[in-house]
C-alpha cells in the first residue's frame, strides 16, 4: 500500500539559517510527488512536483525538494528561511489511481 | 482565472441532521477530490472522481457519506445523520490530470453539535 511518511510534527529554524522538511515515501511504481504548504487559515498551495527528469526540482517561494529514489525520500529544503515560510507542510505522493498525504509538519521560522 | 470555490464556508448543524457541502472546480479539470481534515491534522482522503468514470469511493468512512458530481464539473458531499466525529473542514480539489497537481478549496468548517 502507498503511504507517506513526514518524520517530524515540527521543525523549528531560526530566519536566514537553510530548512529542511523530510518526507519519505512507499509506493509501487514510478511515484509523483508533490509538496503542498497551508498557512493558517488559509486553503492549500501546491509548492512543487517531482514527476520525472531531474531529481532536484525548484518550487515557489524559493523552495527546492531532492528526489532520492533509493533511500525513497522527497525532502523540502530552502537555503535560507523567512519568518513567513512558517505554516504547514504536507508532502503526497501519487502511484496509479491513489492519492496518499503526509500527516504534515509544521514549521516555524524564529526571528 | 477562478479557484475552486466552496460553500458554505461555515455550517453548524445538529446531531442527526443531514447536510449537503458544494464544489465548485476549476473550469476543464477532469479529476476532483474530497478530504477531511481535523483540526491540526492531515488529510483523510474520501473520494475521487475522474472524468465519467466511477469515483473511488473507499475512503468515504461510513455509508453516511456520499457525493456525487453532476456534468462532470459541481460536485457535492452528502453527510446524513451528522454525528460529533462528523466535525472538521471538508476540503475540495481539483486537477487537470489525476498526475497533475491538486488546487484546493477553502474548504467548509462543520461543526456537529
Amino acid at each position: 500500500a502507498q503511504s507517506v511518511a513526514q518524520p517530524e510534527d515540527q521543525v523549528n529554524v531560526a530566519e536566514g539559517n537553510p530548512l529542511t522538511v523530510k518526507c519519505t515515501y512507499s509506493v509501487s511504481g514510478n511515484p509523483y510527488l508533490f509538496w503542498y504548504v497551508q498557512y493558517p487559515n488559509r486553503g492549500l498551495q501546491f509548492l512543487l512536483k517531482y514527476i520525472t527528469g531531474d531529481n532536484l526540482v525548484k518550487g515557489s517561494y524559493g523552495f527546492e525538494a531532492e528526489f532520492n529514489k533509493s533511500q525513497t525520500s522527497f525532502h523540502l529544503k530552502k537555503p535560507s528561511a523567512l519568518v513567513s515560510d512558517s505554516a504547514l507542510y504536507f508532502c503526497a505522493v501519487r502511484a496509479g489511481q491513489n492519492f496518499v498525504f503526509g500527516p504534515g509538519t509544521r514549521l516555524s521560522v524564529l526571528p | 482565472g477562478a479557484g475552486v470555490s466552496q460553500s458554505p464556508s461555515n455550517k453548524v448543524t445538529e446531531k442527526g441532521k443531514d447536510v449537503e457541502l458544494r464544489c465548485d472546480p476549476i473550469s476543464g479539470h477532469t479529476a476532483l477530490y474530497w478530504y477531511r481534515q481535523s483540526l491540526g491534522q492531515g488529510l483523510e482522503f474520501l473520494i475521487y472522481f475522474q472524468g465519467n468514470s466511477a469515483p473511488d469511493k473507499s475512503g468515504l468512512p461510513s455509508d453516511r457519506f456520499s457525493a456525487e458530481r453532476t456534468g462532470g464539473s459541481v460536485s457535492t458531499l452528502t453527510i446524513q445523520r451528522t454525528q460529533q466525529e462528523d466535525s472538521a473542514v471538508y476540503l475540495c480539489a481539483s486537477s487537470f490530470t489525476t498526475s497533475s497537481e491538486q488546487y484546493f478549496g477553502p474548504g467548509t468548517r462543520l461543526t456537529v453539535t
